[in-house]
């Protein structure tokens, strides 16, 4: 069964500093991975995704994300973090070929990060 | 572009009474997703559609859950009867290339 897994509840970063949030995954066949953040009482906001490619994708606000396979990775990464981006971070997988549904989505439990001033 | 929208934003019951949830998805978009997220946990999924088909609902209660889409745009999800444990965020999303989120319901069962 698909599943990812986000080891780190929450997440310190002084503001300026690089930030990493974490994501592993488990997924039959190759995964199609995604990075959501949402904001208090506002809904999950698209950052970006990794279908095929290069390992390194760059995403909205500066955000971006390195697809390890060896490693079933995914980490969530920022070299310069803002106050702004403090909010709840999901790391999702879908299979491409998931029986007849189209897109469903499987999160991680999600991790807040904290950037402090 | 308009969003994803969702109402109620707010909704507090008591155990065993009924409520209904609604979502108006992206304009265009043929597949609606109905989550429910617990609090400090990721959503998950309870029910797909492909314009006004149920393509999944393998998630969903279905002894108290229902859930349409009749005209393959608006849709409604309905739980009847409520317990504690449905206390939660019921989120909508649509999809075009990604899914897109509604700012989501938030149920509390008293």
């Amino acid at each position: 069964a698909q599943s990812v897994a986000q080891p780190e509840d929450q997440v310190n970063v002084a503001e300026g500093n690089p930030l990493t949030v974490k994501c592993t995954y488990s997924v039959s066949g190759n995964p199609y991975l995604f990075w959501y953040v949402q904001y208090p009482n506002r809904g999950l906001q698209f950052l970006l995704k990794y279908i095929t490619g290069d390992n390194l994708v760059k995403g909205s606000y500066g955000f971006e994300a390195e697809f390890n396979k060896s490693q079933t990775s995914f980490h969530l990464k920022k070299p310069s973090a803002l106050v702004s981006d403090s909010a709840l971070y999901f790391c999702a997988v879908r299979a491409p070929n998931y029986g007849g549904s189209q897109g469903n989505l499987i999160f991680g439990k999600g991790t807040k990060l904290s950037v402090k001033p | 572009e308009a969003g994803v929208a969702q109402s109620p934003r707010y909704k507090i019951i008591e155990k065993r009474q009924s409520v209904a949830f609604w979502c108006n998805p992206i304009s265009g978009h043929a597949t609606l997703y109905w989550y429910q997220q617990i609090l400090g946990q990721g959503p998950k999924l309870l029910i797909q559609f492909q314009n006004n088909g149920v393509v999944d609902d393998s998630q969903l209660p279905k002894d108290r859950f229902s859930a349409e889409r009749l005209k393959g745009v608006d849709s409604t999800l309905k739980i009847q009867p409520a317990k504690l444990e449905d206390s939660a965020v019921y989120l909508c999303a649509s999809r075009g290339n990604e899914q897109f989120f509604g700012p989501g319901t938030r149920l509390t069962v008293l």
